[in-house]
């Protein structure tokens, strides 16, 4: 079974550039969540993804933006990038949505440096 | 909003010596699931052991195991027999018992194990 996989694993970009991160979804899940870790901090969740619809955001601007597509992988987008956007940006899929605990497994990240 | 707050931003322990990570947590809620994440210099976070809250006794997975003070709003982290491998940054994180919902984090402590 192959587990949640992110790309690229590293990238540079410049102020005001767009970036699109990509995450593959552990098979069978159908649920992404997306968060942002700075530096020294924990994650802050940026916004989940349930069958190809946006299923909940946190407190991001609309420059971050996401999508699903039908084998439930998923792509997070940044427009007019900043400083501050420099981080370490985790995937996370689990099985889907139910009254029951669906584990959240994560990918290994992908560092986004901004200058 | 839940507020998840990890007072330790460092800790050390010697090699097969036991240590204990604290963490505190603020919500209104009555059902939601507590976590312990791992994240070592891979990045990958991985899921350590996590608690609902209607379960009144202490989660335990091999050498770890929590100290869950619902009233008090506490969830520690108690890590025996201290290996090498546990040589990481640890995340306590919260969630709602409501399926799909964002886990929020605490800050993070750093643990060194000490040979």
């Amino acid at each position: 079974e192959t587990g949640v996989t992110q790309s690229p694993t590293h990238l540079i970009k410049t102020r005001g550039q767009q970036v699109t991160l990509r995450c593959s979804s552990q098979s069978g899940h159908n649920t992404v969540s997306w968060y942002q870790q700075a530096l020294g901090q924990g994650p802050q969740f940026i916004f989940q993804y349930y069958r190809e619809e946006e299923n909940g955001r946190g407190n991001f601007p609309p420059r971050f933006s996401g999508l699903q597509f039908p084998n439930y992988s998923s792509e997070l987008n940044v427009n007019a990038l900043e400083l501050d956007d420099s981080a370490l940006y985790l995937c996370a899929s689990s099985p889907g949505r139910g009254s029951s605990y669906n584990e959240q497994f994560f990918g290994p990240g992908t560092r986004l440096t901004v200058l | 909003a839940q507020t998840v707050t990890q007072s330790q931003p460092e800790m050390s322990v010697q090699e097969a010596e036991t240590v204990t990570l604290s963490c505190t947590y603020d919500t209104s809620e009555s059902d939601y699931y507590l976590f312990w994440y791992k994240q070592p210099p891979s990045r990958q976070m991985i899921l350590v052991i996590r608690q609902e809250a209607y379960k009144q006794q202490n989660a335990t997975e091999n050498r770890f195991s929590v100290n869950f003070q619902k009233a008090a709003k506490s969830f520690s982290l108690k890590i025996s027999d201290s290996q090498l491998g546990d040589a990481a940054m640890y995340f306590c994180a919260y969630r709602r018992y409501t399926s799909g919902s964002r886990l929020t984090f605490g800050e993070g402590t750093q643990l060194t194990v000490n040979p």
